[in-house]
C-alpha cells in the first residue's frame, strides 16, 4: 500500500519570508499523481497544487511551487512570500488509480505565519 | 455553482443509532470518495465510487455503507454509531482521480 509521510508537524514563518513544506511517500507504481491541500480553519478543503509523476517539469501555481524528485520519492511544497492568509493545515496527497481509486493523505503539516 | 454538497454540516448520535450522511455533486463528475478526518491522522479513504452502480473499500471502511445509484449523489450510511466513529467526514469528487479532487465543506459527527 502507498504511504504519505510528512516529518513537520508545524512550521513557522514570517510573513513575506518563503518556507518549504517536505512529503515524501512511498510507491511501487510508475503513473502516479501528488497533490498539496491547504484546509484552513473553516475546513474547507482547497486543492494547491498538482503534479504528474511523468513530467519532470515541476508545477508552479503563483507563489506556490514544489520540487518533485521521483527517484527520492519526494514532493516538497515552496511557498513565496508569504502571507496571512495562507496560514493553515497542509496536506500533501497521493493518487495511482492502481489501487483504491481516491488519495492517500499524510497527516498534515500546520502552517504559522507571523506578522 | 454549488461543487460539492454535504448534509448535514453537525450531527449528534447516540450509540447504536443510524443515519445516513448526504453528499451530492453537480459536476458530472464520475469519480466519488468518503473519507475521515481524525486528529493528528490526516484524511483516510472510508469507500470510492468510480461511476453509478460500482463502489469498493477504502482503507477504513468498516462500519459504513455506500451506494451509488446515480452519478450526482454518493450517501454514506452508518448502520450502528460508535464512539469510535466521531471524526469529521469529507465527501469528495473529481471527473478522474489524477485531477485532484473537490472536496464538500464536511460533516463533524460525534457519538455519544
Amino acid at each position: 500500500a502507498q504511504t504519505v509521510t510528512q516529518s513537520q508537524p508545524e512550521m513557522s514563518v514570517q510573513e513575506a519570508e518563503t518556507v518549504t513544506l517536505s512529503c515524501t511517500y512511498d510507491t511501487s507504481e510508475s503513473d502516479y499523481y501528488l497533490f498539496w491541500y491547504k484546509q484552513p480553519p473553516s475546513r474547507q478543503m482547497i486543492l494547491v497544487i498538482r503534479q504528474e509523476a511523468y513530467k519532470q517539469q515541476n508545477a508552479t501555481e503563483n507563489r506556490f511551487s514544489v520540487n518533485f524528485q521521483k527517484a527520492a520519492k519526494s514532493f516538497s511544497l515552496k511557498i513565496s512570500d508569504s502571507q496571512l492568509g495562507d496560514a493553515a493545515m497542509y496536506f500533501c496527497a497521493y493518487y495511482s488509480g492502481g489501487g483504491a481509486d481516491g488519495l492517500t493523505f499524510g497527516k498534515g503539516t500546520h502552517l504559522i505565519i507571523q506578522p | 455553482n454549488a461543487g460539492v454538497t454535504q448534509t448535514p454540516k453537525f450531527q449528534v448520535l447516540k450509540t447504536g443509532q443510524s443515519m445516513t450522511l448526504q453528499c451530492a455533486q453537480d459536476m458530472n463528475h464520475e469519480y466519488m470518495s468518503w473519507y475521515r478526518q481524525d486528529p493528528g491522522m490526516g484524511l483516510r479513504l472510508i469507500h470510492y465510487s468510480v461511476g453509478a452502480g460500482i463502489t469498493d473499500q477504502g482503507e477504513v471502511p468498516n462500519g459504513y455503507n455506500v451506494s451509488r445509484s446515480t452519478t450526482e449523489d454518493f450517501p454514506l450510511r452508518l448502520l450502528s454509531a460508535a464512539p469510535s466513529q466521531t471524526s469529521v467526514y469529507f465527501c469528495a469528487s473529481s471527473r478522474q482521480g489524477g485531477y485532484g479532487y473537490t472536496f464538500g465543506s464536511g460533516t463533524r459527527l460525534t457519538v455519544v
